[in-house]
């Protein structure tokens, strides 16, 4: 295993629901991402985490909500997701914000109805 | 535009025999550029990292090779298992603001 663990690993959620994703990571790192993978899309970066500061979001909607409350946990809230929210949500840490290999959890698949 | 072109989009061999996936990218500047493996299911996982002075690198089965000039990068795969059956995802981290541009993956499916 990476050291970097996420949960739940599976989610279905309603349009209206609320539900919280979380990330672990066991590393020691400072940095963490979440990231968006759809069916036969690269991945997409949405949030980056530097010594528990957001330093990037790449125009995510406001219905993904990131907190990250320490260097080793990372949450992604979700509020009102569309069914083209649907994808593989991956959680990734590295040792900075840099160009240092990142240590990727397993994902959560989410599925929106 | 800074893209990372993959190439099969997939791919199916018979166990024991080699291939080789092919990596296009046009970032710049360029930093590095690394190749994960992706098991159904799971993240991604780090095979090589090459920077702009390293032709080639080496893991175990897996050969990777940069072509800086081209902006091109292949990952051969030796004498392949049941095991090698996973997605390939081609990552080029651009200089300065290291930014890291996916490519969309090859999956390579190895029967027996």
């Amino acid at each position: 295993e990476t050291g970097v663990t996420q949960t739940p690993r599976h989610l279905v959620m309603g349009m209206t629901n609320k539900k919280s994703l979380k990330c672990e990571q066991h590393l020691g790192h400072n940095a963490m991402y979440w990231y968006k993978q759809s069916a036969k899309k690269p991945l997409e970066l949405m949030f980056v985490y530097n010594f528990k500061e957001q330093t990037e979001n790449n125009s995510v909607p406001s219905r993904f909500s990131p907190e990250c409350p320490n260097s080793s946990h990372l949450f992604l809230h979700l509020h009102t997701l569309q069914p083209e929210d649907s994808a593989l949500y991956l959680c990734a840490s590295s040792q900075g914000s840099g160009p240092e290999t990142q240590y990727f959890g397993p994902g959560t698949r989410l599925l929106v109805l | 535009k800074n893209q990372v072109e993959q190439s099969p989009q997939s791919l199916i061999i018979l166990e024991g025999k080699n291939c080789t996936l092919q990596c296009n990218y046009t970032v710049s500047p360029f930093s590095n550029l690394r190749w994960y493996k992706q098991d159904t299911g799971r993240g991604p996982v780090s095979l090589t990292i090459m920077t702009f002075s390293e032709n080639t690198k080496s893991n175990g089965r897996y050969t990777a090779t940069l072509d800086a000039d081209t902006k091109q990068s292949s990952l051969h795969i030796t004498a392949s298992q049941l095991s090698d059956s996973a997605s390939y995802i081609c990552v080029v981290v651009s200089g300065g603001y290291n930014k890291l541009i996916f490519g969309a993956g090859t999956r390579l499916a190895v029967h027996p």
